[in-house]
This record gives C-alpha cells, structure tokens and sequence, in this order.
C-alpha cells in the first residue's frame, strides 16, 4: 500500500555510465516532481510533471530527462554521469495542478541514493 | 527568487520540553507551507500542510503557524519525546506548486 515508491534505493555506478530511476505513486495524484538532496542535505526542485506534461524545469543540465509514460509514473533517466550527480533523488506527488496551488500537499518516496565512482 | 530560512541548524533538548523551530520566507506570494520530518537514510514526512489563508494548523503534538504577511512559521512541538529526534523542513509552496525547501532543522531528544 506503498503512496510513492522508487527503484532503486541504491545506485552505485560509474562514471560516464547512463541510468533510470523509477517511480510510481498509487494516490490518483495529477502532478509528480523531482528532487534533489545534496550531500550538504539542501532540497531542491529538478522538475515537476502534470498529467504527463513538463510543467517545471529548473536549471538542471540536459543530460537529466524526465519520462511520464502515464500519469501514475515519472522516470528519471541520467545520461553520461558525472561525480557531482551524487545525490539522493525524490520522487513526489500532489492531488493538483497549478489551479490545486493551496491544496497541493505533496508527498515524498523514500528517495534513492545514487553514488558516482 | 523565494528563499527559505530556518533557525536553528541544530537543537538539542531534554524530553519533556516545548520547543520552537522557525521558519521565514523572502516572498510573502505563496499557496501553502508544509512541515516535513526526515529521519536519517530516510525519505520525507509530511506532518503538516498550511494553506495561504489560514493561520495555524494542528496535529496531535505539533501546531504550526503561519504570519505570511511577516514570511514567517513556527513549528511547535509540545512535551518532546526521544521519538521526536529527526530533521524538520520548512516548505514554501509557490510559483506552479513546486517547493523551495529551507536547509532544515536537526532536533535531538534525549532521554
């Protein structure tokens, strides 16, 4: 009964290399975000997705590109990967769109910690 | 640009005592506030949403506040417990509902 889950919850890779994460929230929600957590414990917005659309994306290199194949999903795939893309990644959601805006509580997957070698 | 503030980086107290985090934002233009608590290793916790038009919300131990006019919260945690022990953020809640997080607060309970 898991709200928003991702896979994995460890990704040790080197550098260079291209990988996914994955998410999946089960609440009906309309919009999906991703966030990062730096090692100095600092979150901040990657990008945010409505009904499978890119509504949000902040100053992120393009070498991060979200997928929405539907609205219960948002992947994250990272190309070409680089030591300052160690981090941990969330996942979250929220019931609204932009018209949600006061009621828009958002909620967190556990967050999965992706080491660069 | 919103900005998120939170005092103190670090707290540590007895269990039994009230405590106080605060929290203030640089643009008074937001749609909600959330309190979250994160545990080591672990993802984030909601404990509380404020929308822009209301004040204070409770739960159970915890009572937030919110002056949006002063782009200040305050958390409250009556009779802290070891339990308690975690990292609390603040989160504005503006421009297309996306967050802008402040830097946290560590909170250490002891016995």
């Amino acid at each position: 009964d898991t709200a928003v889950s991702q896979t994995p919850k460890y990704l040790v890779t080197q550098m260079g290399n291209d990988k996914s994460i994955k998410c999946e929230q089960n609440l009906g929600h309309d919009t999906m975000y991703w966030y990062k957590q730096d090692s100095k414990k600092f979150l901040k917005i990657m990008f945010s997705y409505n009904n499978k659309e890119l509504i949000i994306n902040e100053t992120v290199p393009n070498r991060f590109s979200p997928k929405s194949p539907d609205k219960a999903h948002l992947n994250l795939h990272i190309n070409s990967l680089e030591l300052g893309d160690s981090a941990v990644y969330f996942c979250a959601s929220s019931p609204y769109g932009l018209a949600g805006g006061p009621y828009n509580e958002q909620f967190f997957g556990p967050g999965t910690r992706l080491t660069v070698l | 640009k919103q900005e998120v503030t939170q005092i103190p980086a670090a707290l540590s107290v007895p269990e039994g005592e009230n405590l106080v985090l605060n929290c203030s934002f640089t643009d008074s233009a937001i749609y909600n506030l959330q309190w979250f608590r994160q545990d080591p290793g672990k993802g984030l916790t909601s404990l509380l949403l404020i929308q822009s038009s209301q004040r204070e919300q409770t739960s159970g131990r915890l009572n937030a506040s919110l002056d949006k006019s002063s782009g200040r919260s305050t958390l409250y945690i009556a009779a802290s417990q070891p339990g308690d022990s975690a990292t609390y953020l603040c989160a504005v809640g503006s421009g297309y509902s996306t967050l802008t997080f402040g830097k946290g607060t560590m909170l250490l309970v002891s016995p």
